[in-house]
This record gives structure tokens, sequence and C-alpha cells, in this order.
């Protein structure tokens, strides 16, 4: 079946505009979950939903940043005013449920460049 | 506070030659650990996880990891490499925080295959 499917795969944009990210999770799939992947380094969380609720959004790096989720279906990541330090591959991973027994399925990610 | 530190930034190994890819972890109580790869423009993808069960952990692709709890390690082998296995390797660990277990990954292994 189709995985997890991110739109666009490369965004380059001038610092100070604002982009969107969009995400499309495994169907039936509960849980959905942002990372940023900056260049060398692992994955960096930043928040995730259960259904349209994110209950845990300490991870995004400022409030240029904000993600909503319709439903149980797409979500998308905002990032407003865009810093050449939001340089990077931001990844989606959409899971069953929450908790640890669920496997978490990534997406190829967007890449965002900032100039 | 849940930690992962891998040990080698990038790893080299000729075609049919033992693979070891060194996890070392920190974690306040039992951990669940998992082994994910990223192949070039692909998403992360599940190798394997350790959940408490038998601590050998056999995965996909011939990998395999062991948990050994008096050296806080979750070392990554294989016994011989394959030029498929050509790809980032990170290693994470889980932190059960918000109500849910939040993925913590290691800085990642680049791990080259030469023929």
């Amino acid at each position: 079946g189709a995985g997890v499917s991110q739109s666009p795969s490369n965004k380059v944009t001038e610092k100070g505009k604002d982009v969107e990210l969009r995400c499309d999770p495994i169907s039936g799939h509960t849980a959905l979950y942002w990372y940023r992947q900056r260049l060398g380094q692992g994955l960096e969380f930043l928040i995730y939903f259960q259904g349209n609720s994110a209950p845990d959004k300490s991870g995004l790096p400022s409030d240029r940043f904000s993600a909503e989720r319709t439903g149980e279906s797409v979500s998308t990541l905002t990032i407003q005013r865009t810093q050449q330090e939001d340089s990077a591959v931001y990844l989606c991973a959409s899971s069953l449920s929450i908790g640890e027994s669920y496997e978490q399925y990534f997406g190829p990610g967007t890449r965002l460049t900032v100039t | 506070a849940q930690s992962v530190t891998q040990l080698d930034s990038h790893v080299s190994v000729s075609e049919g030659t033992p693979v070891l890819l060194r996890c070392n972890y920190s974690s306040s109580y039992s951990p669940s650990l998992f082994w994910y790869v990223q192949h070039p423009n692909k998403g992360l993808q599940l190798l394997l996880k350790y959940t408490s069960a038998a601590t050998l952990v056999k995965g996909i692709n011939g990998f395999e990891a062991e948990f050994k709890k008096s050296e806080t390690s979750f070392h990554l082998t294989k016994p011989s490499a394959h030029m498929s296995d050509a790809a980032e390797y990170f290693c994470v660990v889980t932190l059960f925080s918000g109500g849910y277990n939040k993925l913590i990954f290691g800085a990642g292994t680049r791990l080259a295959v030469h023929p």
C-alpha cells in the first residue's frame, strides 16, 4: 500500500518568506510526527498529533513554527519568516497509534533551503 | 534523561567483511532501542527493535543487535556486508514523555561498502 508522502520534495525560499510543508500519512494511522534533520545530524523531534490534537508542542524551535492536522489525515507544518538556520530536511512519520509497540513509518522528507 | 551516542560518524568496510556500528545509550529506566536505516533519497526504515524481550535482536537484511545492559550498548552487526548496505544508520532510544514514547535519535553513522 501507499506509504507516507510529503510535498514538496525540495523547497528553496528567500529569508523572511513563509513556507508550508505537507504530509500525507498512511491511511488509518492516528498518530503523526514531524522531525527536523539538520545536515550531518540525527532527527530532532518537533511535534506530534494524536488525531487532530497536538498534546506535545515542546519540540517546536520558535513561535515561527506551527502545525495543524485535519482529522486523521493531512498535516501541514508552517514556518513563518524563514531564517537560514531553518534549512534542513523535514521528515514526517505516522503510526497506527502512539506508544512504543507501534512502528513509525517515515516519509522521504522535504529538503528546505533558505537563501 | 534519555540519550544515545553513536561512536563513529563514518564506517568503511569491504564487501563480504563484517559490519560493526557502535551505539551507547543513557536511560533512567529500562529503554526500548531501535536501529533505523536511511538510504539516499528514501525514507527511514526500521531495521530492528529491542523492547525488553530477548537481548539478541534479529532484524531485516541480516542485521542483528545485542542489548548489553552492563555496558549500556546496543551495537549493530552484520556478518558479511553487501554493496546495498551502504546508507546512514541511526540508533534510537525512546523517552516516555507527555503520554507517548518520543524517539531520541543519535547523530548517525554513514556506512560505506567498497568492492
